[in-house]
């Protein structure tokens, strides 16, 4: 049974860059033709998709958040990382990492999220 | 890319069905089987339900079901119990090679 971590910082600053990693235990993450894949949450609000990444590298956004938006993976680490940069308290949010399992919105398995705060 | 649009609120009483409704256009809903629905717990992460408009995965009761019919596609619950009180998404692949999820309805059991 597969299962996702997220892990980084709680708090982030305005005008800097939010960086959080999901580690992934029990599957490789190179394995089974998966899209690795980050949604968050704003407080009290719905879900939202910010985009996903294959074991290849190839990447796909959400165009709202693209201009400032990187996935990245590290197979050798078995992990997945999002970055988003120039943030400000509309990117305050619970993230999470998903499997999706063919790249089509069907997300299996889910890290518990994580909260990011964006304040001074 | 707006969202999909769900009722903000549903409620039944127990053991009735109720049906949760996902609206899109022809370019997510509509042009793709593609529509996945998820249940959310507070405080929770979210749990598939749903995948392909109609697909149960392993361990979802038989008591949920999905269907689509041109741009709507539709979330059923029958036999309602208390533990199925929580936020329902729906999710639709887009023609942009994009993800929409709707913007959630929220299910009272009465």
């Amino acid at each position: 049974q597969v299962q996702l971590q997220e892990s980084g910082p709680g708090l982030v600053k305005p005008s800097q860059t939010l960086s959080l990693t999901c580690t992934v235990s029990g599957g490789s993450i190179s394995s089974g033709g998966y899209y690795w894949s980050w949604v968050r949450q704003h407080p009290g609000k719905g879900l939202e998709w910010i985009g996903y990444i294959y074991h290849s590298g190839r990447t796909y956004y959400n165009p709202s958040l693209k201009s400032r938006l990187t996935i990245s993976i590290d197979t050798s680490t078995n992990q997945f990382s999002l970055r988003l940069g120039s943030v400000t308290a509309a990117d305050t949010a619970v993230y999470y990492c998903a499997r999706d399992q063919r790249g089509y919105g069907s997300f299996d398995s889910w890290g518990q999220g994580t909260l990011v705060t964006v304040a001074s | 890319q707006s969202a999909l649009t769900q009722p903000a609120s549903e409620s039944g009483s127990p053991g009735q069905s109720i049906t949760i409704s996902c609206t899109g256009t022809r370019s997510d809903i509509g042009a793709y089987n593609y529509v996945s629905w998820y249940q959310q717990h507070p405080g929770k992460a979210p749990k598939l339900m749903i995948y392909d408009v109609s697909n149960r995965p392993s361990g979802v009761s038989n008591r949920f079901s999905g269907s689509k019919s041109g741009n709507t596609a539709s979330l059923t619950i029958s036999g309602l119990q208390a533990e199925d009180e929580a936020d329902y998404y729906c999710s639709s692949y887009t023609s942009s090679d994009t993800l929409l999820f709707g913007g959630g309805t929220s299910l009272t059991v009465l």
